[in-house]
């Protein structure tokens, strides 16, 4: 059973657009929900981070939008840029127990 | 920030032979840390979660014998692939998990072990 569900597998976006990849969970213990962005042969590096009693988080070119209702949340791209061309994962926590992670959004940005 | 330190970051052995692979947290107390496995292209599956001074907790399918995890100190848990075959080449990275500073869960640069 897969627990967190990402869409879509594979993403071009036109730079300067907005790059946006979605994630929907099925456990409503779930208390943390991280985005990774990973480039070949790299460990995961995290970029963004929510909790479920927020809506939406803001970092610079990175937005987390948070529905707990629907149990979806999404990463929105501003701007996006050449090397931001990676893979993205979302996944969810509870507590310390280990993350589970979507199966990955492969983002190409063309220039 | 929090730095999670993993070595060797590439190794290549021959079949039945061990490989140990360290996690380090360099800056920090990692209360748990965990070890993850990645196919090309694929996502991460978690492996195993272990406490400093404590046995691994295994997820289902994962062989405890033949991937030995020790916890020793609150800055570093190895992992080591026992008796190795080439099935068991793959991407293994490390996370280390830190409430104090708000670090959450931080990574490891990855091992890529092939087997030969």
């Amino acid at each position: 059973q897969q627990q967190v569900k990402q869409s879509p597998q594979s993403l071009i976006v036109q730079k300067g657009g907005i790059s946006i990849i979605n994630c929907a969970y099925e456990n409503t213990a779930f208390d943390y929900f991280p985005w990774y962005q990973q480039f070949p042969g790299k460990g995961p590096a995290l970029l963004i981070a929510i909790r479920p009693d927020v809506s939406e988080k803001k970092e610079g070119r990175f937005t987390i939008s948070f529905n707990k209702s629907a149990k979806q949340f999404s990463l929105h791209i501003m701007d996006s840029q050449p090397g931001d061309s990676a893979t993205y994962f979302c996944a969810a926590s509870i507590r310390a127990d280990g993350l589970t992670f979507g199966k990955g959004t492969h983002l190409i940005i063309q220039p | 920030g929090a730095v999670v330190s993993q070595h060797p970051s590439r190794v290549i052995c021959k079949s039945g032979t061990s490989v140990k692979i360290e996690c380090r947290s360099l800056d920090f107390q990692a209360t748990t840390m965990f070890w993850y496995r990645q196919f090309p292209k694929k996502s991460l599956m978690l492996m195993a979660t272990s406490n400093e001074g404590s046995k691994a907790t295994y997820e289902q399918g994962v062989e405890k014998d033949k991937f030995l995890i020790n916890h020793a100190s609150l800055t570093l848990s190895t992992l080591t692939v026992t008796s190795a075959h080439p099935e068991d080449s793959s991407f293994y990275i490390c996370s280390a998990y830190s409430l104090v500073a708000n670090y959450g869960y931080t990574f490891g640069s990855g091992t890529r072990l092939t087997v030969v």
